[in-house]
């Protein structure tokens, strides 16, 4: 079946402006989850949705950052104000039970560039 | 706070050799550990999740160990070739909801 998917793959803001990145989990996944990965880094944490619920948001780097999932599956991550330091890859994972017994699925990431 | 560590960040091997890649972690109180692998320029593919109860996993010619107690878990590949060549990515779950990652190992197959 279809796994996660991302859109759009790649995206160049200028500083200051706004983005939105979508992602589309796996269908009838329960749990979503953002991470933001800086270059040659690991993937660290910024969100996590259960359903519409945003149950964790402690990751998010600051106010400029807002994520949602209005009706329990496709989410945005939105960043206001862009800065050069929000440069990096946003990867969305999609897990299919709001427990840790199962594996997160990860898409295949947008790659923010702020010039 | 949970800090993953990967060693070594980076391995060249030649083609056909078993190798092992290690991952500690400092906080015993997990809930599982995944082991992915990441290709250049891609999103994460899962390789093999350890419940905390479990001390192994296997899948092919991948076998993830996991000691709680001493804080760690190798990934072994066995007869490795020039495909298995990738970023190694640990990742511990902290309260059933946030991976916590390593650095990775960035692995060269040479033919």
């Amino acid at each position: 079946g279809a796994g996660v998917s991302q859109s759009p793959r790649y995206k160049v803001a200028k500083r200051g402006q706004d983005v939105a990145l979508r992602c589309d989990p796996i269908s009838g996944h329960v749990s979503l989850f953002w991470y933001q990965q800086a270059l040659g880094q690991g993937p660290e944490f910024l969100t996590y949705f259960q359903n519409e619920a945003q149950l964790d948001k402690s990751g998010l780097p600051s106010d400029r950052f807002f994520a949602e999932r209005p009706e329990g599956s496709v989410s945005t991550l939105k960043i206001q104000r862009t800065q050069q330091e929000d440069s990096a890859v946003y990867l969305c994972a999609s897990r299919y039970s709001g427990t840790g017994l199962n594996e997160q699925y990860f898409g295949p990431g947008t790659r923010l560039t702020v010039t | 706070k949970q800090e993953v560590t990967q060693i070594p960040a980076a391995l060249s091997v030649p083609e056909g050799e078993n190798l092992v890649l290690n991952c500690s972690f400092t906080d015993s109180a997990i809930y599982n550990l995944q082991w992915f692998r990441q290709d250049p320029g891609k999103g994460l593919t899962s390789l093999l999740l350890i419940q905390s109860s479990q001390r192994e996993q296997t899948s092919g010619r991948l076998n993830a160990s996991l000691d709680k107690s001493s804080g760690r878990s190798t990934l072994y590949i066995a007869a490795s070739q020039p495909g298995d060549s990738a970023t190694y990515l640990c990742a511990v779950l902290r309260g059933a909801q946030k991976l916590v990652f390593g650095q990775g190992t960035r692995l060269t197959i040479n033919p």
